[in-house]
């Protein structure tokens, strides 16, 4: 059973600071994986998928990386902004996306 | 540009009533998914189908049935609704390659949610 954890839960940080979001999963029989942002009360946005043979998407300001080896991803911003204060979910499957609790990021302006 | 349409947005039941939670999607995508997000986790699995006419337990199928109605849509039903189902409801979408394993392109569409209330 694919199992997601995220680190850290929370995050608070003064704007214009680079920042790395942590993903761990625990099988690495995966195709691709997927970074979502959520802001409160809504849906989710699909960010940046990643596929394995990539290992590494950029969109932006937005980079992630997938090491299947290690059961890793991480999601960099770099100069963060008071808009990018949502929650950031990645998730991975085989049949169906399994999540992760999700990091709670404030960027302070 | 509809994507995922979910309705209702927001619904209060009193425990034991019934109701059913309805998805389209206008992508042709032969997956559909429905999840739940209960505050501070992630989302849950409840019931996905793969195809048209098929359906799986997810990881928290119980007090849930669902209907896969046609290739567009995939409801939800609670059947005598309890407190502990209060939460968000997702559903989602994606192309997935026949076998039902997902592919390196297979991306997640996800519709804006519905906020259950069971008091």
């Amino acid at each position: 059973k694919q199992e997601v954890t995220q680190i850290p839960a929370a995050l608070s940080v003064p704007e214009g600071e680079n920042l790395v979001l942590n993903c761990s999963f625990t099988d690495s029989a995966i195709y691709n994986l997927q970074w979502f942002r959520q802001d409160p009360g809504k849906g989710l946005t699909s960010l940046l998928l990643i596929q394995s043979s990539q290992r590494e998407q950029t969109s932006g300001r937005l980079n992630a990386s997938l090491d299947k080896s290690s059961g890793r991803s991480t999601l960099y911003i770099a100069a963060s902004q008071p808009g990018d204060s949502a929650t950031y979910l990645c998730a991975t499957g085989r049949r169906a996306l399994t999540f992760g609790s999700g990091t709670r990021l404030q960027v302070q302006p | 540009n509809a994507g995922v349409t979910q309705t209702p947005k927001f619904q209060v039941l009193k425990t034991g009533q019934s109701m059913t939670l309805q998805c389209a999607q206008d992508m042709n995508h032969n997956s559909m998914y429905w999840y739940r997000q209960d505050p501070g986790m992630g989302l849950r699995l409840i019931y996905y189908s793969a195809s048209e006419g098929t359906t799986d337990k997810g990881e928290v199928p119980n007090g849930y049935n669902v209907s896969r109605l046609n290739k567009r849509e995939f409801s939800l039903r609670l059947e005598s609704a309890a407190p502990s189902q209060t939460s968000v409801y997702f559903c989602a979408s994606s192309e997935v390659p026949i076998g039902g394993v997902w592919g390196m392109n297979t991306e997640a569409f996800f519709g804006q949610g519905t906020r259950l209330t069971v008091v």
